[in-house]
């Protein structure tokens, strides 16, 4: 199973708004609606940001949310502050009953 | 609370076997399924494979099929993660995940470093 794939970096400045895609295939993104993105700051553990494409759990901001078409899944941060630099990764279910997680995106606040 | 607590780090020879464990506790640890990642220096998180608390039926990654061995002692409410014939590059931190089979990862837990080198 091939890692979903995302941008290496994104960036912009504070109060601005980014998107981070995620691309798969039929067999992963595409086909099912249970991505999740998680957000890891260095050395700490993941923290669960958006599951099943656009849901958010209890105590995540609402300036992150998540979106999918075909087979790309998207993490948009709105009113980007300096808290959310950080990387971010997306993971999907996946058609043999398994996860794939995608290649990673550092986030940077200008 | 739910909280995970995973054992501590190892070093490990080249060859040898790692064994981590994941003990959990603030719910029902049978009605959850545990999944493992790992997360070598530096890179991306990797998706190891998963067990069914409540009848310990797993499901591996096929890039970690035959080498990974995940197990449960529901009296303990904890999950073992078992990876043998340890080369350098199975230098990660392990991660154990509370989640369904078809889910999201809520619940992580603190992670363990296993280090391979002679």
């Amino acid at each position: 199973q091939s890692a979903l794939t995302q941008p290496a970096s994104v960036s912009g400045s504070p109060g601005q708004s980014i998107t981070i895609s995620c691309t798969g295939t039929s067999s992963d993104v595409g086909g099912y609606n249970y991505v999740s993105w998680y957000q890891q700051h260095p050395g700490k553990v993941p923290k669960l940001m958006i599951h099943d494409v656009s849901n958010r759990p209890s105590g995540v901001s609402n300036r992150f949310s998540g979106s999918k078409s075909g087979n790309t899944a998207s993490l948009t941060i709105s009113g980007l502050q300096a808290e959310d630099e950080a990387d971010y990764y997306c993971s999907s279910y996946t058609s043999s009953t398994a996860y794939v997680f995608g290649t990673g995106t550092k986030v940077t606040v200008l | 609370q739910v909280h995970l607590v995973q054992s501590g780090a190892e070093v490990k020879n080249p060859g040898a076997s790692a064994k981590v464990s994941c003990k959990a506790s603030g719910y029902t640890f049978t009605t959850y399924v545990m999944h493992w990642v790992r997360q070598a220096p530096g890179q991306r998180l990797e998706w190891m494979g998963w067990i069914n608390t409540g009848n310990g039926n797993t499901k591996y990654s096929q890039n970690f099929q035959g080498r990974v061995t995940l197990t449960r002692d529901t009296s303990a409410s904890t999950v073992y993660m078992e990876v043998s014939s340890l080369r350098p590059e199975d230098t990660a931190v392990y991660f154990c995940m509370r989640g369904a089979i078809i889910a999201h990862f809520d619940y992580w837990g603190q992670g363990t470093l296993v280090t391979v080198s002679s």
